[in-house]
């Protein structure tokens, strides 16, 4: 079966950039879509089709893809960006999710 | 805007069967697939499985043979039935909406439920 690796935890100095990985075979040829989901409530997707951002996220998330990495960057990090990251594919009839990261604002 | 509303039992005894069901209200409930997927306390996200408006199916390889997604389009409603559960189904479990069953590729889940904790416990 498809997997997706990401790192546990990514901490971020306010105002800087963060970026997170998310490794997988090949992902470069698929659809990558990304959530963030804080504590207590559902996942809200950030980025989707890999760079794509949905109305209301701000420019400050982006995200590419290619070879075996897709990677999501959060610029000028804000406390409102801590919580935890899971990346996510369609795989053979199956939808997959990243192992998931915890981004710390310090 | 789409608006997911679920409901079902949270606390269920080993071996006894799994029963939610989500609403779906504010958008269209034709034309795209409805996900169930569940998140065990502190760990990640865990996709279950799917149905579209035909009633086609797909499953996690791994669950497929307790798991049941049923859809009721004349109310709107999807559910999802997991049997012989045990304390490893303990988690919050999401329903949301998928992608629309003609996208290019897969679209992603733009709307989800409010979450239900499922409790296994003897």
């Amino acid at each position: 079966s498809y997997e997706l690796t990401q790192p546990l935890s990514v901490s971020v100095a306010l105002g800087q950039t963060a970026r997170i990985t998310c490794g997988g075979n090949n992902i470069g040829s698929k659809n990558v879509h990304w959530y963030q989901q804080k504590p207590g409530q559902a996942p809200v997707l950030v980025i989707y089709r890999d760079s794509s951002r949905p109305s209301g996220i701000p420019e400050r998330f982006s995200g590419s893809n290619s070879g075996n990495t897709a990677t999501l960057t959060i610029s000028r990090a804000q406390a409102g960006d801590e919580g935890d990251y899971y990346c996510q594919v369609w795989d053979k009839n199956i939808e997959v999710f990243g192992t998931g990261t915890e981004v710390t604002v310090l | 805007q789409v608006q997911l509303q679920q409901w079902g039992a949270g606390l269920l005894k080993p071996s006894e069967t799994l029963s939610l069901t989500c609403v779906v209200s504010g958008g269209s409930f034709s034309g795209y697939y409805w996900s169930w997927i569940r998140q065990p306390p502190g760990k990640g996200l865990e996709w279950i499985g799917e149905i579209n408006q035909r009633g086609n199916t797909n499953y996690k390889p791994s669950l497929r043979s307790r798991v049941t997604i049923s859809l009721d389009t004349s109310k709107n409603q999807f559910s999802l039935r997991l049997n012989s559960v045990t304390a490893a189904d303990t988690a919050v479990y999401f329903c949301a909406r998928g992608s629309h069953i003609a996208a290019p590729g897969r679209d992603p889940f733009d709307s989800w439920g409010q979450g239900t904790l499922v409790t296994v416990s003897s």
